[in-house]
């Protein structure tokens, strides 16, 4: 079955470090999402990818960088994390939509904490 | 960016009706207003979405004025399962960038 998957589920790092979170789906989607999700804000989006290529900046990107060298993956990548920076972090996947707003299905998500 | 808010909370009790409002005094003029549920530690999944007037499918119904700046998510007889936060999801005019609502926290007692 298509499905999509993060990894890591958990990660602890500390302030300063690179860390990649990693976003693979199998609906040869055309789009994916990255948000993150904190209390009292909601889900806000990071960055979004509508192929190959192709990213562009969400909500919240400010931190944060993305790379689409193919349909299935979308690594979000932290260049120094911070502890601001800790949240929960969901990748999401829909098809290339007409006007219509494309269903997004959302993977289990990142838990990430910086220290 | 759009204003998209929804109330914090809503407590009900089973079988009973649950209406959800989301104001988007922004909405893009051309985008769809999509509802999501989220559980606790998962990502959030599809209810409906529509466009204008009223859409229903076998698990919800949802009524948008003819001006778009609200949607109103209706859950018809929820049971303990229906526990869960909703969100809106709209476009937005100035920007082109999909904003979730704030969600909001449904609680269904026995």
């Amino acid at each position: 079955d298509a499905e999509i998957t993060q990894s890591p589920r958990h990660k602890i790092t500390e302030t300063g470090r690179q860390v990649t979170l990693a976003c693979h789906q199998t609906w040869n989607h055309n789009n994916m999402f990255w948000y993150r999700q904190d209390l009292g804000h909601g889900l806000r989006l990071i960055h979004y990818s509508y192929g190959v290529q192709d990213t562009n900046k969400g909500e919240v990107s400010d931190g944060y960088s993305v790379s689409r060298s193919n349909t299935e993956d979308l690594p979000l990548t932290l260049e120094s994390a911070a502890s601001s920076q800790t949240s929960v972090y969901f990748c999401a996947s829909s098809n290339s939509g007409g006007t219509a707003q494309e269903t997004q299905y959302f993977g289990p998500g990142t838990r990430l904490l910086v220290l | 960016l759009a204003k998209t808010t929804q109330p914090i909370s809503m407590d009900s009790y089973e079988g009973q009706e649950v209406n959800i409002t989301c104001s988007h005094n922004n909405i893009a003029t051309n985008d769809y207003i999509t509802w999501y549920q989220q559980f606790p530690s998962q990502g959030p999944r599809f209810i409906i979405q529509g466009y204008k007037t009223k859409v229903t499918n076998e698990v919800a119904s949802l009524f948008i004025p003819a001006d778009r700046k609200s949607s109103t998510l209706s859950l018809p007889r929820v049971s303990l399962s229906d526990t869960a936060v909703y969100y809106c999801l709209v476009g937005d005019r100035g920007t082109d960038k999909l904003i979730f609502g704030t969600g909001t926290r449904l609680q269904v007692f026995p």
